[in-house]
Order: C-alpha cells, then sequence, then structure tokens
C-alpha cells in the first residue's frame, strides 16, 4: 500500500494570505490527524477527522479548520497566516481510531 | 490531563554503546504509550508502542522499551547505538479516542 502523501511538501506564503494543505491517507483508512511542529513548541495536535466528522480538536485559534472528503483525503486551511505560523504541518492516518497512526513526510510551510 | 515529559533534549553517544532515551508520563490510568522517530526532513516513523499487553515492548531497529507503571515511565533503549540511530525521537501517550499527546523530542547524536 502507498503510504500517506502530503501535497505541497513545500510551501511559501505572505502573512495575510491563506493556504490550503492537503493530505492523501492510506488506502482503507477513515481517521485522519494534523499536527503543527515547530522549533518553539514541538509537536501539536490540530485536529482530527474521522468519517468526514471533525472528531477531536486542539487548542488552535479559528484560522485554522480542517474538512475530510468522503474518499478520505483530508484538507487543512489557515486564512490570514501569521509569521508563527511557519512549520512543518503532519498528517496522520489510521483505521478506525488513532491508536496506531502512520504520518506522512510534511508539508513545510514558511510564512514571510 | 495527560502529558509526556522526555528527560533530555540532547542526548550524545558513542557508537556502539547503550542508547537510554527517558520519558515519563502523567495519566491517572495506564494510557497507551509511543515512540516515534524523526529523520531530518521526514515525517514520523513508529518504533514501538505500548498497550497494555506485555511490559517489555520490542520495536524496530533493535529497540526497545519497558513500561513501568510504579515509576509512570516508558524509557526507551537499544543496546548497541549505530550511526544511522541519530535522529530526533518522540515520545507520545493517547488515552482511549484522545489525540496524540507527544514530549518535546530528544535528539539523539552519535559520536564515531
Amino acid at each position: 500500500k502507498a503510504g500517506v502523501t502530503q501535497t505541497p511538501r513545500y510551501l511559501i506564503k505572505t502573512r495575510g494570505q491563506q493556504v490550503t494543505l492537503s493530505c492523501s491517507p492510506i488506502s482503507g483508512h477513515r481517521s485522519v490527524s494534523w499536527y503543527q511542529q515547530t522549533p518553539g513548541q514541538g509537536l501539536q495536535f490540530l485536529f482530527e477527522y474521522f468519517s468526514e466528522t471533525q472528531r477531536n480538536k486542539g487548542n488552535f485559534p479559528g484560522r485554522f479548520s480542517g474538512r475530510q472528503f468522503s474518499n478520505s483525503r483530508s484538507e487543512m486551511n489557515v486564512s490570514t497566516l501569521e509569521l508563527g505560523d511557519s512549520a512543518l504541518y503532519l498528517c496522520a492516518s489510521s483505521p478506525l481510531t488513532p491508536t496506531r497512526q502512520y504520518f506522512g513526510p510534511g508539508t513545510r510551510l514558511t510564512v514571510t | 490531563a495527560q502529558s509526556v515529559t522526555q528527560l533530555g533534549s540532547h542526548v550524545s553517544v558513542s557508537e556502539g554503546a547503550l542508547v537510554l532515551l527517558r520519558c515519563n508520563y502523567s495519566s491517572s490510568v495506564p494510557p497507551y504509550l509511543f515512540w516515534y522517530v524523526q529523520y531530518p526532513n521526514q515525517g514520523l516513523q513508529l518504533l514501538l508502542k505500548y498497550t497494555s499487553a506485555a511490559t517489555l515492548v520490542k520495536g524496530i531497529n533493535g529497540f526497545e522499551a519497558e513500561f513501568k507503571k510504579s515509576e509512570t515511565s516508558f524509557h526507551l533503549t537499544k543496546p548497541s547505538a549505530h550511526m544511522s540511530d541519530a535522529a530526533e525521537y518522540f515520545c507520545a501517550v493517547k488515552k482511549g479516542a484522545q489525540k496524540l499527546v507527544f514530549g518535546q523530542g530528544t535528539r539523539l547524536t552519535i559520536n564515531p
């Protein structure tokens, strides 16, 4: 099976812009979770989707949003980008509950 | 709330020496515990996980970890370090359907 894929791998945006990141889970996986990784804050949970419904949410402002499609692919959107949003965004998928998560390579977002 | 503490943000060992990366968790009940490894510019790869079966868990690449409830610890060990083990290691805890909570990470350096 192909692993978790994330597109794009690298992205440069300007403050105030918005960005959409995409994640394709492993075939058959229905749970997709998103994490933000920064040197200062480490790995922080953003949200988890299961069967197109948000099942868990982390402590991030409303500028961060996501969705999941019927084919389990997921997107996350960040509006009104801030410099502090520069990070590696990781997506992870799992079959049902996220007991065993498989991570993608991440999207590195740089906000200038 | 459950949390994870990794003692030592940087650990340096000689090639062939014992690797010991420390992780303590706080949880009211035994949780699921994980160790992940991250190589530069890559996502996270699961090394091993504890799910309330055997307390000594063997993982990939020769790593193992022992769950000690009395010490609320889940330290990662490898008898003999290899240069390819140089990476960042994350301990994580998860209880039920709740989100995965990561420690701050330990960067492992292997000296020739």
